[in-house]
């Protein structure tokens, strides 16, 4: 399958700082990506969509100013926790889509610890 | 209803069995199926995805979709303690293009 590369992979931050995730599609270009994240035994949670060179999609009661996201590029798309709280605490998981194949890759995920 | 299902488990099974893996889906205009195994810790893996009515077979992996029951499983033979994960039933839903999830069902390969 293809593959998509995330990282860091885990980070341990300061409340109140902030934390870039990036996630590249490494053998496809990925016009769209997508954000996942996933509190400790549950699914994942679609948290935004991420068009390139436009403006990204948020699901309800994701906070578009918290959660910045940037796909500048058919192969890079970042995340960007702002002023990380505790509850901010969680998995977070990107997937690249290869609209060819109509199927989703996951990165390896990031796993964020908010102090 | 939520728009995926999955029995949440653990299911259990001896080593070498059949483990059969379940998920039902409410929307009937749904045309993709994803299965995808997810160690604890890490992130999902894809197994299968089958589009059309009836079996696919990959290896030890078969997927069995009817969209008449909206109903989609996954079937591992000769199961391995190594198949121990949580397997996720995904659904692209009618109007999006992001996979909406099931919740899981922890599958227990026992040696």
């Amino acid at each position: 399958g293809a593959v998509v590369s995330q990282h860091p992979s885990w980070v341990i931050c300061k409340s109140g700082t902030s934390v870039k995730i990036e996630c590249r599609s490494l053998d496809f270009q990925a016009t769209t990506m997508f954000w996942y994240r996933q509190f400790p035994k549950q699914s994942l949670m679609l948290m935004a969509t991420s068009n390139e060179g436009s403006k990204a999609t948020y699901e309800q009661g994701v906070e578009k100013d918290k959660f910045l996201i940037n796909h500048a590029s058919l192969t890079l798309s970042t995340l960007t926790v702002t002023s990380a709280h505790p509850e901010d605490s969680s998995f977070y998981i990107c997937s690249g889509a290869d609209l060819a194949k109509n199927i989703q890759y996951f990165g390896a995920g990031t796993r964020l610890s908010v102090l | 209803q939520k728009e995926v299902e999955q029995n949440s488990g653990p299911l259990s099974v001896p080593e070498g069995a059949i483990a059969s893996l379940n998920c039902t889906y409410s929307d009937r205009g749904s045309q993709s199926f994803f299965w995808y195994r997810q160690y604890s810790g890490k992130s999902p893996e894809l197994i299968m995805f089958i589009y059309s009515n009836g079996d696919k077979e990959d290896g030890r992996f078969t997927a069995q979709l009817n969209k008449a029951s909206q109903y989609v499983s996954l079937l591992i033979r000769d199961s391995q303690p190594s198949d121990s994960a949580t397997y996720l039933c995904a659904v692209i839903v009618t109007g999006r293009r992001a996979l909406t999830f099931g919740s899981g069902t922890r599958l227990q390969v026992q040696p």
